[in-house]
């Protein structure tokens, strides 16, 4: 069974544009959660998505949005990027009523 | 609020030798605690958990930990060493029970094993 795929898998933009992440859950998952990695905050949680409803947020600014699809398919968003917004972004998929996080190999971001 | 310590931010240790990082954690309810191994430029690799039930719980690659609700500790050991266990290590802790799964996570412990 295929694992978290994520896409891009690094991103270099300039200060003040935008950017979209993707992330495909393991087939038959249906929550997908977002984190974020910093050498300064470690791990932080972003939010969590269930059947395309946001369930749990994490305490970020409104510049960091997401959505999920039908298909479980997950993207975050962040808008007028800022230096601190470099980090690896990290998605992780979970099957439904069970606890285990699967995590993917991230998005490396680079805010010039 | 959940928040969880990790003693060391590096340990180091020589292969063969045991190895023993540190988890201490801070919960309001009974807790759900995982640890994962991270490897450079990849993400994060679930070693063990545990929900409910036996507090010794075996994971992957040889690791075991214990859950000691009085000390509000799940220490992850090894018995012996190896080149191959060298990567940086994430405590982690959700609340237990339902559709909850916000990870908070620990700063991480970088293990280095030496020749």
């Amino acid at each position: 069974k295929a694992g978290v795929t994520q896409t891009p898998r690094y991103l270099i933009k300039t200060r003040g544009q935008q950017v979209t992440l993707s992330c495909s859950p393991i087939s038959g998952h249906r929550s997908v959660s977002w984190y974020q990695q910093t050498p300064g905050q470690g791990l932080q949680f972003l939010f969590e998505y269930f059947s395309e409803t946001q369930r749990n947020k994490g305490n970020f600014p409104g510049r960091f949005s997401g959505r999920q699809f039908s298909n479980s398919r997950s993207e975050m968003n962040v808008s007028t990027l800022e230096l601190g917004d470099s980090a690896l972004y990290l998605c992780a998929s979970t099957r439904a009523f069970t606890d285990t996080q699967y995590f993917g190999p991230g998005t490396r971001l680079t805010v010039l | 609020a959940q928040s969880v310590t990790q003693l060391g931010s590096h340990v180091s240790v020589s292969e063969g030798a045991l190895v023993l990082l540190r988890c201490n954690y801070s919960s309001s309810v009974p807790p759900y605690l995982f640890w994962y191994v991270q490897y450079p430029n990849q993400g994060l690799q679930l070693l063990l958990k545990y929900t409910t039930g036996a507090t010794l719980v075996k994971g992957i690659n040889g690791f075991e930990a214990e859950f000691k609700k009085s000390e509000t500790s799940f220490h992850l050991t090894k018995p012996s060493a190896h080149m191959s266990d060298a990567a940086e290590y994430f405590c982690a802790v959700s609340l237990s029970g339902g559709s909850n799964y916000k990870l908070t996570f620990g700063k991480g412990t970088l293990l280095t094993v030496n020749p």
